[in-house]
C-alpha cells in the first residue's frame, strides 16, 4: 500500500497523559499536513511542513501541541497534558510540490481522552 | 460568514436519481477546489478537482463559479455506494478548509 499510513488507528488515554501520532506520507511527496476532526464538521488545518520546515501552523495548535518531521519524511504530532476537549480524528494528508495542492489523506488516529 | 458552506442535507433519494450539491465560498482569493468524499468513521477522500471551465468524471460533473463564489456537484444515476457525506473543500496557500459537508443516502 502505497498511501499515506497514520498509527495508531486508535489511543485512549487518561486527561493529563501525553500522547504522540505518526504519520507516513506517500513517498514521493514533501508536503505534509495535519488536520484535526470532530463530530459532525469538516476537517480543521492544524499545521504544514515543506519537507522538514514546519511552514504555517493554525491558531488551533496550543502550545501543548508539537509537530516535527526531522528528516522530511515521516511526521509526529505530540499533544502534552491532554484535556478532554483534545479527543478528535487527527488527520494526516500529503501532497505534491504543485500549486494545485492536491491533498493525500491517511486514515486517521482517533483519540478518546478519558 | 462561514468561509465555506454547504447545503446541510441530509439528502435522501432513489436509487438512479440525479442529485446536486452546492457551496459557496467567502475569500475571492481561493486558488484550488476540491470535492471530498467521506464515509463514516473514514477519512476523506478525494472525489473531484474543480476546474474554472467545469469537468467531468463518469456520473461526477463539478462547476465552479469564481464571479459568485460558487462550486456545485452534480451525481448522475446514483447507486447504493454514493452514500456517504460529500464536502466541498478550497485551497487557500497550503491549507485546505472544508466545508460541513452534507450527508447523501441513496435509497433501494
Amino acid at each position: 500500500d502505497t498511501g499515506v499510513s497514520q498509527n495508531p488507528r486508535h489511543k485512549i488515554t487518561k486527561r493529563g497523559q501525553n500522547v504522540t501520532f505518526r504519520c507516513d506520507p506517500i513517498s514521493e511527496h514533501n508536503r505534509l499536513y495535519w488536520y484535526r476532526q470532530t463530530l459532525g464538521q469538516g476537517p480543521e488545518f492544524l499545521t504544514y511542513f515543506q519537507n522538514e520546515a514546519q511552514l504555517e501552523k493554525s491558531r488551533l495548535l496550543s502550545d501543548r501541541f508539537s509537530a516535527e518531521r526531522p528528516k522530511g519524511s515521516f511526521s509526529t504530532l505530540e499533544i502534552q497534558r491532554t484535556e478532554q476537549g483534545d479527543s478528535a480524528m487527527y488527520l494526516c494528508a500529503s501532497s505534491l510540490d504543485n500549486h494545485y495542492n492536491e491533498q493525500f489523506f491517511g486514515p486517521g488516529t482517533r483519540l478518546t481522552v478519558l | 460568514r462561514k468561509e465555506v458552506e454547504q447545503d446541510p442535507g441530509p439528502f435522501n433519494v432513489p436509487e438512479g436519481a440525479t442529485v446536486a450539491f452546492n457551496c459557496t465560498y467567502s475569500n475571492s482569493a481561493s486558488q484550488s477546489f476540491f470535492w471530498y468524499r467521506q464515509d463514516c468513521r473514514k477519512e476523506p477522500k478525494l472525489l473531484m478537482s474543480v476546474y474554472s471551465s467545469g469537468n467531468e468524471d463518469g456520473r461526477f460533473t463539478a462547476q465552479l463559479n469564481r464571479a459568485s463564489q460558487y462550486i456545485s456537484l452534480l451525481i448522475r444515476d446514483s447507486k447504493l455506494s454514493d452514500s456517504a457525506t460529500y464536502l466541498c473543500v478550497v485551497n487557500l496557500g497550503y491549507q485546505l478548509t472544508f466545508g460541513k459537508g452534507t450527508k447523501l443516502s441513496v435509497i433501494p
